[in-house]
């Protein structure tokens, strides 16, 4: 099956400091990237899509210059969480496709990120 | 705008017994209705997932059940084993993406 990877799996920063998450597609291309956050005892919520080799999509309310993604290949995509605050902290999840539509998304483990 | 809503937000089910969640949605534009199992600390990990032409879906001990007059589907789970306490998902999906049920913390006691 898909296999999509995340690092780090944890991570603490400092406040003000920026951290970046990586997720890969280990045995496919992956078009289409997604991004989600997801507090404690709650459901994900879409933060962006990506597309390989263009800007992401991001969702109402979500800050694109906080939340910088970059997806440069077909395996990766980045997000990086800039001058990151305490009500940051959370799980972000990736997930990715290969055909571009939504329902065949493949998630990563998460990556669960502390600011103190 | 809760778009998808699930039903009970918890649930305690003997070993051996059914387990049951919910699920409505709005949007009569979704094309695909999967289930997520995720473990504490871990991704959601596909489960099984519905079309809307088909009323009834199983897999092993899952089963998806679905009225589309109604808009509502359930998931069922037979024979629920210690092993399947887990969070719940259910979602719905269109093209450009997929959006989650608020999820069912199941718990199965030993």
């Amino acid at each position: 099956g898909a296999v999509v990877s995340q690092h780090p799996s944890r991570v603490i920063c400092k406040s003000g400091t920026s951290v970046k998450i990586e997720c890969r597609s280990l045995d496919f291309q992956a078009t289409t990237m997604f991004w989600y956050r997801q507090f404690p005892k709650q459901s994900l919520m879409l933060m962006a899509t990506s597309n390989e080799g263009s800007k992401a999509t991001y969702e109402q309310g979500v800050e694109k210059d906080k939340f910088l993604i970059n997806h440069a290949s077909l395996t990766l995509s980045t997000l990086t969480v800039t001058s990151a605050h305490p009500e940051d902290s959370s799980f972000y999840i990736c997930s990715a496709t290969t055909g571009g539509r939504a329902y065949e998304q493949y998630f990563g483990p998460g990556t669960r990120l502390t600011v103190t | 705008q809760q778009q998808v809503k699930q039903s009970p937000q918890s649930l305690i089910v003997q070993k051996g017994g059914i387990s049951i969640i919910n699920c409505a949605y709005e949007n009569t534009a979704f094309d695909y209705f999967p289930w997520y199992q995720q473990f504490p600390g871990k991704g959601p990990a596909l489960l099984i997932a519905i079309r809307p032409d088909v009323s009834e879906k199983k897999e092993g001990r899952f089963t998806i059940s679905f009225n589309k007059s109604a808009k509502q589907f359930s998931l069922h789970i037979m024979d629920s084993q210690p092993g399947d306490s887990a969070t719940y998902f259910c979602a719905a999906s269109r093209d450009d993406k997929i959006i989650f049920g608020k999820g069912t913390r199941l718990h199965i006691l030993p």
